[in-house]
């Protein structure tokens, strides 16, 4: 079985530092790995996606993320936080279901505060 | 190009009444879902479709719920004799590929308030 772990509910940094969300994942499989961003009131964006290849991934807006199996993880990070980062974001982790698709599983996300 | 479209945007209806929310997917998209978003529950998997096909249904939460999709595009999601416990944003997605780590696009939801 798949699922996902956002280590934090609520990450708050000032305008121009690193930003550093943290997912931790559990799969049977190889699995697909995703970054998603929902901003107030707007659907969800997808920020990036590992799929196999390179292991850091980058996304839009600045954002990457690193597949480190050892250690189960799919950090997202970005070196300067800008205060349109402010927003919810989600991993996901994407595995093979009976009846051969792919299912998304969510963290319960985190949300970003940036403060001038 | 044009994103995942749903309608409507926000829905207001008492407890009892039912209610259908539809999803435009992306043109091509063959594989279609439907989540729930909720506080305290978070982003739940409710359905997805593969044409007009729905094979995995294990998400909806009672049989009170159901969905349908024609030509392998539209769909629209039925919810009976509704209570307040279904107040959620409704989010639907399509992608062209439902396998190979294809991503999900996203509408912007409909938020549902049963009072």
């Amino acid at each position: 079985a798949q699922s996902v772990t956002q280590l934090d509910s609520h990450v708050s940094v000032s305008e121009g530092t690193p930003v550093l969300l943290r997912c931790n994942y559990s799969s049977s499989y190889s699995p697909s790995l995703f970054w998603y961003v929902q901003h107030p009131n707007k659907g969800l964006q997808l920020l990036l996606k590992y799929t196999s290849a390179a292991t850091l991934v980058k996304g839009i807006n600045g954002f990457e993320a690193e597949f480190k199996k050892s250690e189960t993880s799919f950090h997202l990070t970005k070196p300067s936080a800008h205060m349109s980062d402010a927003a919810e974001y989600f991993c996901v982790v994407s595995g093979i279901y009976d009846g051969g698709y792919n299912k998304l599983i969510f963290g319960a996300g985190t949300r970003l505060a940036v403060h001038p | 190009g044009a994103g995942v479209s749903q309608s409507p945007s926000n829905k207001v209806t008492e407890k009892g009444k039912d209610v259908e929310l539809r999803c435009d997917p992306i043109s091509g998209h063959t594989a279609l879902y439907w989540y729930r978003q909720s506080l305290g529950q978070g982003l739940e998997f409710l359905i997805y479709f593969q044409g007009n096909s729905a094979p995995d249904k294990s998400g909806l939460p009672s049989d009170r719920f159901s969905a349908e999709r024609t030509g392998g595009s539209v769909s629209t999601l039925t919810i009976q004799r509704t209570q307040q416990e279904d107040s959620a944003v409704y989010l639907c997605a399509s992608s062209a590929l439902a396998t190979g780590g294809g991503e999900q696009y996203f509408g912007p939801g409909t938020r549902l308030t049963v009072t």
